[in-house]
C-alpha cells in the first residue's frame, strides 16, 4: 500500500541551527501539506501546497519557515533558525483529489527536539 | 471560523464494551468531509473512518462507526467491542475539499482489561 515516508524520525538540534525535514508523498498526489504537533496538544496546520506554490499557510508558518519541492518526490519543511518552541512533532500529508475519496494521509511523522 | 470541538478530554471503557466520542463542528459550507484519526503512543496518525457531509448514511468500518447529524453539527464516533489495542488519543478532523485539515483538541481513550 502506498504510504508517505518521511525522514528523520528524530531530529536533535542546537537553538538557532536550520533544520530540513523530509517528506516523501505519495506519488500520484497533488496536493502537500505540513502539520504540527506540541507533545500534548492539536495537531495544528502550517501550510498547504499545490502546483509548485504555496496555497495556504498559518500565523505559525513565519518567515523561519519555508517549503519547496524541489525534484518533484521529495517535499521539505525548512526552519531557518530554530527556537525552543519549535520542538514538536511534525507531520507531512498528502492528498489526491477533490471529491469523493478525498483524504489526507500521513507519515509517520518527524520529532524534532531543539535544545 | 471553522472550528472543532472534542468536549470529552479523556474516557475510559471496560474490553468489549462500547464507548462514545463526541465531537461537533462549525461550518458555513455544506460539502465537507469529516474524519477521524488516532493516534497511539508512537504519534502516528492513522485513520480510522471518514464522512462525506452528502451522505446522509452513516459510515461503518468494522468496529467503528459514527453518528453524523449534519443539521446538529456533531459527528462522534462508537467504538464496540473495544480492544486494549484501541488505547490511543482520537482526533476529530473536518476538511473541505482538498483544504486543510482542522483538528479537535482530542480525547484520549483508555481501554482497561
Amino acid at each position: 500500500e502506498p504510504e508517505v515516508t518521511q525522514t528523520p524520525s528524530h531530529q536533535v538540534t542546537q537553538m538557532g541551527q536550520e533544520v530540513i525535514l523530509r517528506c516523501v508523498p505519495i506519488s500520484n498526489h497533488l496536493y502537500f501539506y505540513w502539520y504540527r504537533q506540541i507533545l500534548g496538544q492539536k495537531v495544528e496546520f502550517l501550510v498547504s501546497f499545490y502546483n509548485n506554490e504555496i496555497s495556504e499557510k498559518s500565523e505559525i508558518f513565519d518567515d523561519q519557515f519555508s517549503v519547496e519541492r524541489p525534484d518533484g518526490s521529495n517535499f521539505t519543511l525548512k526552519i531557518r533558525s530554530t527556537k525552543l518552541e519549535d520542538s514538536a512533532m511534525y507531520f507531512c500529508a498528502s492528498n489526491s483529489r477533490t471529491g469523493p475519496n478525498t483524504e489526507a494521509f500521513f507519515g509517520q511523522g518527524t520529532r524534532l527536539t531543539v535544545v | 471560523a471553522q472550528t472543532v470541538t472534542q468536549s470529552q478530554p479523556e474516557m475510559s471503557v471496560q474490553e468489549a464494551e462500547t464507548v462514545t466520542l463526541s465531537c461537533t463542528y462549525d461550518t458555513s459550507e455544506n460539502n465537507y468531509y469529516l474524519f477521524w484519526y488516532k493516534q497511539p503512543p508512537s504519534r502516528q496518525m492513522i485513520l480510522v473512518i471518514r464522512q462525506e457531509a452528502y451522505k446522509q448514511q452513516n459510515a461503518t468500518e468494522n468496529r467503528f462507526s459514527v453518528n453524523f447529524q449534519k443539521a446538529a453539527k456533531s459527528f462522534s464516533l462508537k467504538i464496540s467491542d473495544s480492544q486494549l489495542g484501541d488505547t490511543a488519543m482520537y482526533f476529530c478532523a473536518f476538511m473541505v475539499n482538498t483544504d486543510k485539515l482542522i483538528f479537535g483538541t482530542g480525547t484520549r481513550l483508555q481501554v482497561f482489561p
